[in-house]
Parts: structure tokens; C-alpha cells; sequence
């Protein structure tokens, strides 16, 4: 019953490497979604999908990039990263009949 | 545009007590909110919802929330807190179908006091 699962769950990163966050979802969903959450703030939204092979932007995408080669699978890039993007990141996809979240246990990203 | 303020970013209850975690917000059309907990190092999990349905909404754990449309205001409460609901609350309002498109509240961190 493994529902949303995301890797890492930590890492640390230099400023200018790169990396790549793996979420994955067993539920045949649709919609999946990349947020970051930060200390005293709700998540802001980065990117998502509405289904296979297609992105969007949310609120905050600068020095994001998104691909959803398959349905099940939804990975959020850092091709440079920075200090600001020190956060913990959250993937979620929806259920389209109840539009419930149901959100993987978060991938904590420190960037030196 | 959407928008949610949740008043008061910590609150402290005494087991047993009410609990009362306030959120406010702002829409340009009928809103459909949300209620989210999240313990320590974990996910965001669903509490309830609210769908243009009943204004008087019942989730899970014994939490329930009250739209209320002449205060823009959705708060939630539970009558009787317990050791277990220590956690961070988040409101959420959405002004589609699309949850993930939801904006989120700062959240509240909901201590309980033996």
C-alpha cells in the first residue's frame, strides 16, 4: 500500500550541482503536483501535471524543470542549485473523483 | 485570485479542552477549502473539505468545520483535543476542482498540554 513515494529522502547539495527528485504513485492518478515548503509558510506550488508527457508551471518554477515521461512517475529537476533552494519538497497526486491530495513523506533538500 | 490567512501561527489547548484553529479567505468565486494535518516529518494528509455540500463539514479524528460565507471564514474545531492531534494544521482554498491548485495557509502548530 505504498501510495506516493518519494526519493531521496535527503540531500545535500553544493551550490551549482544538480539533482533530481523521483516521486512516484501507485494510484493511476492523473494529476500529480511538485511543492516546496518552508519554515513559518504553507506549500507553494512548482510545477505539475495533468497527465503523462505534459507540465505546467505553479507559483514559484524559477530553477525548476519538471518531466512526466510516465504516468506513475514525476520528477522535479535542479540543473543549478542554489542556497534559496533549500527546502523540504513535497510531491502529491490527486484522486480526480474525490479531489483528495494524498502527499509523499517530503525529500528534505539542503543546498551549501 | 485566491487567498487564505490562517489567524495565529501557534496554539495551545489543554487536553480535553476545545480546539479552535481559525482560517479566513479570500475568493473571487464560490471556494472549495480544505483542512490539511501534517505530523512531524511526514505528508500533508486530508481532514475535510468543504464542496458547496453542507456548510457544517465532518472529517476525520473528530474535526469538523463551518463555512461560513458572510465571514469568508472556514474554521475548524474538534471539542475535545487529545494528546494525538498535536500537529501543524494547514487551510487551503481552491477556486476549481483541481486540490493541487489549492493556495495554502501558513499553517497552525496545534500543541496539546497534558
Amino acid at each position: 500500500n505504498a501510495g506516493v513515494t518519494q526519493t531521496p529522502k535527503f540531500r545535500v547539495l553544493k551550490t551549482g550541482q544538480s539533482m533530481t527528485l523521483l516521486c512516484a504513485q501507485d494510484m493511476n492518478h492523473e494529476y500529480m503536483y511538485w511543492y516546496r515548503q518552508d519554515p513559518g509558510m504553507g506549500l507553494r506550488l512548482i510545477h505539475y501535471s495533468v497527465g503523462e508527457g505534459t507540465t505546467a508551471k505553479g507559483e514559484v518554477p524559477d530553477g525548476y524543470n519538471v518531466s512526466r515521461l510516465k504516468k506513475q512517475n514525476f520528477l522535479l529537476g535542479l540543473e543549478s542549485a542554489a542556497p534559496s533552494q533549500t527546502s523540504v519538497y513535497f510531491c502529491a497526486s490527486e484522486d480526480p473523483n474525490t479531489g483528495e491530495l494524498f502527499f509523499g513523506e517530503g525529500s528534505r533538500l539542503t543546498v551549501l | 485570485a485566491q487567498s487564505v490567512t490562517q489567524l495565529g501561527s501557534h496554539v495551545s489547548v489543554s487536553e480535553g479542552a476545545l480546539v479552535l484553529l481559525r482560517c479566513n479567505y479570500s475568493s473571487s468565486v464560490p471556494p472549495y477549502l480544505f483542512w490539511y494535518v501534517q505530523y512531524p516529518n511526514q505528508g500533508l494528509q486530508l481532514l475535510l473539505k468543504y464542496t458547496s455540500a453542507a456548510t457544517l463539514v465532518k472529517g476525520i479524528n473528530g474535526f469538523e468545520a463551518e463555512f461560513k460565507k458572510s465571514e469568508t471564514s472556514f474554521h475548524l474545531t474538534k471539542p475535545s483535543a487529545h494528546m494525538s492531534d498535536a500537529a501543524e494544521y494547514f487551510c487551503a482554498v481552491s477556486e476549481n476542482t483541481n486540490a493541487g491548485k489549492s493556495t495554502f495557509g501558513d499553517g497552525t502548530t496545534l500543541t496539546v498540554k497534558p
